[in-house]
């Protein structure tokens, strides 16, 4: 068991660019989620995965956010036209399925935008 | 809703124990407490359930009021490690299993 990883974990883009992060999880979990944290803040819950249906998405930020997670394994955030305010920790989760189980998080993808 | 977790900080001594509380203005379905050091991604603590059952270590121990919508967690004879920011996750059932965080409460453990 490796835990969760998360590449990459720093990302400096210009304001405009689109962005993709990706996130392993734990390889037996099947639920994956994503959330966003910014200084001083607890994480924000964004989206998540059972398998590889997106099964809550009406939280993500604005339409310029989007993730797949098109096998059930791996999934991508992807950020369209960033903007300086989505400077924050993106950071992915997962667990098992079956109730309300402990989530265990990645080290984070650290953004700046510019 | 974000919970509400008190205090916002609190310095310890070694040795010293301390209680973190977490409220919520809905009725929970879980509390899940995690540990944040700086830079680093929170660390899976606690977690509690409607209905009594919990899952966590051995060290830590917490409780959980259903009716007050409130979970409290108690950290006994403090070590240096202990230190960083706690944080409650919350959920409000239904299914969503997603979490609700509060801002957090930060811990410094000093010798």
């Amino acid at each position: 068991d490796t835990g969760v990883s998360q590449d990459p974990r720093h990302k400096i883009t210009k304001r405009g660019q689109n962005v993709t992060f990706r996130c392993d999880p734990i390889s037996e979990h099947n639920r994956l989620y994503w959330y966003r944290q910014t200084l001083g803040q607890g994480p924000e819950f964004l989206t998540y995965f059972q398998n590889e249906a997106q099964l809550e998405k009406s939280r993500l930020l604005s339409d310029r956010f989007s993730a797949e997670r098109p096998k059930g394994s791996f999934s991508t955030l992807e950020i369209q036209r960033t903007e300086q305010g989505d400077s924050a920790m993106y950071l992915c989760a997962s667990s098992l399925a079956g109730g309300a189980l402990e989530q265990y998080f990645g080290p984070g993808t650290r953004l700046t935008v510019t | 809703q974000q919970p509400v977790q008190s205090p916002q900080a609190v310095i310890l001594r070694e040795g010293e124990d301390a209680v973190i509380n977490c409220s919520s203005s809905k009725a929970l379905y879980s509390v899940h407490w995690y540990r944040q050091k700086h830079g680093e991604a929170p660390v899976f603590l606690m977690i509690l359930l409607k209905g009594g059952e919990q899952k966590g270590h051995d060290k830590i121990s917490a409780s959980f009021n259903e009716k007050k919508q409130q979970s409290s967690l108690y950290l006994t004879a403090s070590q240096l490690s202990y230190s960083g920011t706690y944080f409650c996750g919350t959920d409000s059932g239904a299914g969503s299993y997603q979490l609700t965080f509060g801002k957090g409460t930060k811990l410094s453990v000093i010798p």
